[in-house]
């Protein structure tokens, strides 16, 4: 059974700091990841994906691959209010299918 | 329209209903799929199509039956419902089902909610 182990939270983060969100994933055939972004009430909607171990960034946000590991992580630098929702991480399987995690709650405090 | 459009977003159905989904995607994408959400659950994936062709199925019971009549659009029909199928129903669609790098990239759907009583 592969699986993807998230925090569920809620974690909460005051604004402005780095919110850092933790996920571990078992297929070790798992060659690409995925962060989403899910406000409440709407649909996941896709923040960035990574593939090669070490930090990729776009904006404030940052994702962090380590496969030997097992471990792919996603911060937020200069939180804000507006980050607030659950985020998801999906690594793609050998068979190219998205395997989810639960999510973390994340709550961004003025 | 643009994205992803699902209707109905809210279905309230009996157990002895029938009813169905709707999915359409302006995006010219090739892979389209039906995902159910329930609160606190990871995503589950219920069916999966490429080029109109089911690719996945992710044993599914039959009571959920899906239909894709070109690669636009796709259909969840529903019957005999039980109530833990309530759940937010999602739909998405990527470039390509099976493929490396952002071609698989998924865009959702805002989902339909469905209670069955």
């Amino acid at each position: 059974q592969k699986e993807v182990e998230q925090n569920s939270g809620p974690l909460s983060v005051p604004e402005g700091a780095i919110a850092s969100l933790n996920c571990t994933y078992s297929d070790r055939g798992s060659q690409s990841f995925f962060w989403y972004r899910q406000y409440s009430g709407k649909s996941p909607e896709l923040i960035m994906f990574i593939y090669s171990n070490g930090d990729k960034e776009d904006g404030r946000f940052t994702a962090q691959l380590n496969k030997a590991s097992q471990y792919v992580s996603l911060l937020i630098r200069d939180s804000q209010p507006s980050d607030s929702a659950t985020y998801l991480c999906a690594p793609r399987d050998s068979n190219y299918q998205l395997i989810w995690g639960a999510g973390t709650k994340l709550i961004i405090k003025p | 329209e643009t994205g992803v459009t699902q209707t109905p977003r809210h279905l309230v159905m009996g157990m002895t209903n029938k009813k169905s989904l709707k999915c359409e995607q302006h995006l010219g994408h090739n892979a389209m799929y039906w995902y159910k959400q329930s609160a606190k659950k990871p995503l589950e994936l219920m069916f999966v199509y490429s080029l109109e062709e089911r690719v996945e199925n992710n044993s599914v019971p039959s009571r959920f039956s899906p239909e894709c009549p070109n690669s636009s659009h796709l259909f969840l029909h529903l019957h005999t419902l039980q109530p833990e199928d309530s759940a937010l129903y999602l739909c998405a669609s990527s470039q390509e089902a099976g493929a490396i790098s952002g071609a698989n990239v998924l865009t959702f759907g805002a989902g339909s909610r469905l209670t069955v009583l």
